[in-house]
C-alpha cells in the first residue's frame, strides 16, 4: 500500500474551513484515498473516500489532484467537535478489506 | 443497530494472566479486524478475518489469538499478558471485500502490570 505524508498538526478557527493536506506520491492506479478521524479516546470514524474525482458528503469534501499524488480534506465550517486526529489512508479497491494502514495523522485543533 | 460493540471497556491484568477481549457486530459484516493503538501512534493491525472460519495475521500478531466461529463475533485472546501489551484495542468491521468503509468499536483499554 502507498505511504502517506501529513502535517503533524493544524489549527483552525471555528466557523472557518479546515483544509487538511495529504501527500501520496506513490499511489497506484487501483488505490483509493480514504479519510478517517479519531476524536479523543474514541474509535476511528470514516469520513470520505475517493479514487480520482472530487467527492462530497455531509461531513466533508475530498479534493484529489489530477495526478492523484496528493489530496485535501475540506471541513467547510469547522466546529469545536471537529477537533480530532485525521488520518489519510490509501488502499487498493480489491484484496483484504480489513487492512487499513494508519499513520500518525494530523491533529486538528479547532479554536474559538 | 448497535454497530460494533466491545467489552470490557477497561481491564487491568497481571503479567502472565490470560483474557479475552470481546467484539461483536450486528451489521452482518463479513470482515472484522483487531487493531492496537499505543500513545502517539497510529493503529496497528493485529489479526483480521474475511469471514466465519477464516482468520489471518496482521502486522503485530505475536501474543494474540483469534477465532471466528460466527459472523457476528470476533474475540481476541491474550494468552499470557505482558506489559508490552498495554494498549487500547479497537475492533472494526466492514461489509465486504474491496473499498468498503470500516466501522470501529469504542475500544478496550488494557493495562498489564
Amino acid at each position: 500500500d502507498a505511504k502517506t505524508t501529513q502535517p503533524p498538526s493544524m489549527d483552525c478557527a471555528e466557523g472557518r474551513a479546515a483544509n487538511l493536506p495529504c501527500n501520496h506520491s506513490t499511489i497506484s492506479g487501483n488505490e483509493y484515498v480514504y479519510w478517517y478521524r479519531q476524536i479523543h479516546s474514541q474509535g476511528p470514524q470514516y469520513i470520505i473516500h475517493g479514487l480520482k474525482n472530487n467527492e462530497t458528503n455531509e461531513m466533508a469534501s475530498l479534493i484529489i489532484t489530477e495526478d492523484r499524488k496528493s489530496s485535501t480534506l475540506i471541513l467547510p465550517h469547522a466546529t469545536l467537535r471537529d477537533t480530532a486526529v485525521y488520518y489519510c489512508i490509501v488502499r487498493p479497491n480489491t484484496g483484504t478489506a480489513s487492512k487499513l494502514t494508519f499513520g500518525t495523522g494530523t491533529r486538528l485543533q479547532v479554536t474559538l | 443497530n448497535a454497530g460494533v460493540t466491545q467489552t470490557p471497556k477497561f481491564q487491568v491484568l497481571k503479567t502472565g494472566q490470560s483474557m479475552t477481549l470481546q467484539c461483536a457486530q450486528d451489521m452482518n459484516h463479513e470482515y472484522m479486524s483487531w487493531y492496537r493503538q499505543d500513545p502517539g501512534m497510529g493503529l496497528r493491525l493485529i489479526h483480521y478475518s474475511v469471514g466465519a472460519g477464516i482468520t489471518d495475521q496482521g502486522e503485530v500478531p505475536n501474543g494474540y489469538n483469534v477465532s471466528r466461529s460466527t459472523t457476528e463475533d470476533f474475540p481476541l485472546r491474550l494468552l499470557s499478558a505482558a506489559p508490552s501489551q498495554t494498549s487500547v484495542y479497537f475492533c472494526a468491521s466492514s461489509y465486504r471485500q474491496g473499498k468498503e468503509t470500516q466501522y470501529f468499536g469504542p475500544g478496550t483499554r488494557l493495562l498489564v502490570l
